[in-house]
Parts: C-alpha cells; structure tokens; sequence
C-alpha cells in the first residue's frame, strides 16, 4: 500500500551505461515530480508532468529523458551516465491545485 | 543563485530544548511555505506549511513563524526529542511555477538524550 514507491533503491553502475528509474503513485495525484539529492543534501527540481504532460523541465543535460505512460507513472531514463550523475534521485507526486507532495524513498544512484 | 536560503546547516540540542532553523527567500511571488523532515533512507514528508497571510502556524510541538516584510520564516520544534533527530528542508512554492517546490540547503538536527 505504498503511495508513491520507486524502483530500483539502489543502482550500481558504470560510467558509459544507459539506466532506467521507475516510479508509481497510487494516491489518484495528476502531477508527478523527478527531484535530485546531491551529496550535500540539496534537493532541486528536474522535471514535472501534468497528466502525461511535461510541465517543467529545468536545465537537466539531455541524457535524461522522463516518460509518462499515464498519470500514476513516471519514468527517468539516463543515458552514457557519468560520475557526476551520483545523487538521490526522488520521485514525488501531487495534485495540480495543491502544493502537498508526497515523496517516494528515492534511487540511491552510483556511477562507478 | 540560491531562491531559499537556510540555516543554520546543523544544530545539536538537548532533549526537551527548542531547535530554531530560519529560512529566508527572494520571490514575492512564493505563496506556500512548507517544511520537511527526512529521515536517512527515506524521501522528505510534509511536517508543517504555511500561507503568506498568516504569521504563525502551530501543530503540536512544531510552529512556524511567518515574517512577511522581512521576508523571513523560521520553524520552532519544542521539547526536542531524540526521535526528532533528522534533516529538516524549508521550501517555498507558487502557483506562478507551476506548484514547483524550490527548497533551502536543509539543517541537520540531533536531538541529545
């Protein structure tokens, strides 16, 4: 009965690789978020979807890629990932008329 | 340049002591100010928030206090426990931004028994 859950926790990877995070939301929410945790703990925007529609898109290189199949899903694809790629990433999701996000437990991503 | 900023970075306080973390932003534009906790391992949930036309907001041992001229809010937690002890984010959001949440730097707390 998890709210918003994320897979994988954890990925171990090399530089070079193309990698994929999958997130699901089962609280009826229309909007979902891809947050970044850096190692100094700060947290900031990648992108945002709005009923499978990209809303926001801050300045992310272009090797990640988000994909919405629906509205209780959003994916985060990584291309010819790179040392700097290693963070927490963090799925989160919300109502459009509201600013309460729920969180998902995060993808602990290192890029070897 | 940083739209929310935050301090102190870290704060060490004995159980039953008040933790004070300050925020302070640059857009008028932000009209909802929640506040986070994280524990380690875990994503960020909502403990409190506030909306720009009130100056204080209280849910049982943890306030916010809204100083809108200066621009300025501050979360108080009273009777600090140790189960208290975790990282805990300002943010700062409009409907302007599309509902985007820009948090501050987040402050480390460790609660003392």
């Amino acid at each position: 009965d998890t709210a918003v859950s994320q897979t994988p926790k954890y990925l171990v990877t090399q530089m070079g690789n193309d990698k994929s995070i999958k997130c699901e939301q089962n609280l009826g929410h229309d909007t979902m978020y891809w947050y970044k945790q850096d190692s100094k703990k700060f947290l900031k925007i990648m992108f945002s979807y709005n009923n499978k529609e990209l809303i926001i898109n801050e300045t992310v290189p272009n090797r990640f890629s988000p994909k919405s199949p629906d509205k209780a899903h959003l994916n985060l694809h990584i291309n010819s990932l790179e040392l700097g790629d290693s963070a927490v990433y963090f799925c989160a999701s919300s109502h459009s008329t509201s600013y309460g996000y729920t969180f998902g437990s995060g993808t602990r991503l290192t890029v070897v | 340049q940083q739209q929310v900023k935050q301090s102190p970075q870290s704060l060490i306080v004995q159980k039953g002591g008040i933790s004070i973390i300050n925020c302070a932003y640059e857009n008028t534009a932000f009209d909802y100010f929640p506040w986070y906790q994280q524990f380690p391992g875990k994503g960020p949930a909502l403990l409190i928030a506030i909306r720009p036309d009130v100056s204080e907001k209280k849910e049982g041992r943890f306030t916010i206090s809204f100083n809108k001229s200066a621009k300025q809010f501050s979360l108080h937690i009273m009777d600090s426990q140790p189960g208290d002890s975790a990282t805990y984010f300002c943010a700062a959001a409009s409907k302007a931004a599309g509902n985007k949440l820009t948090f501050g730097g987040g402050t480390r707390v460790l609660v003392k028994p």
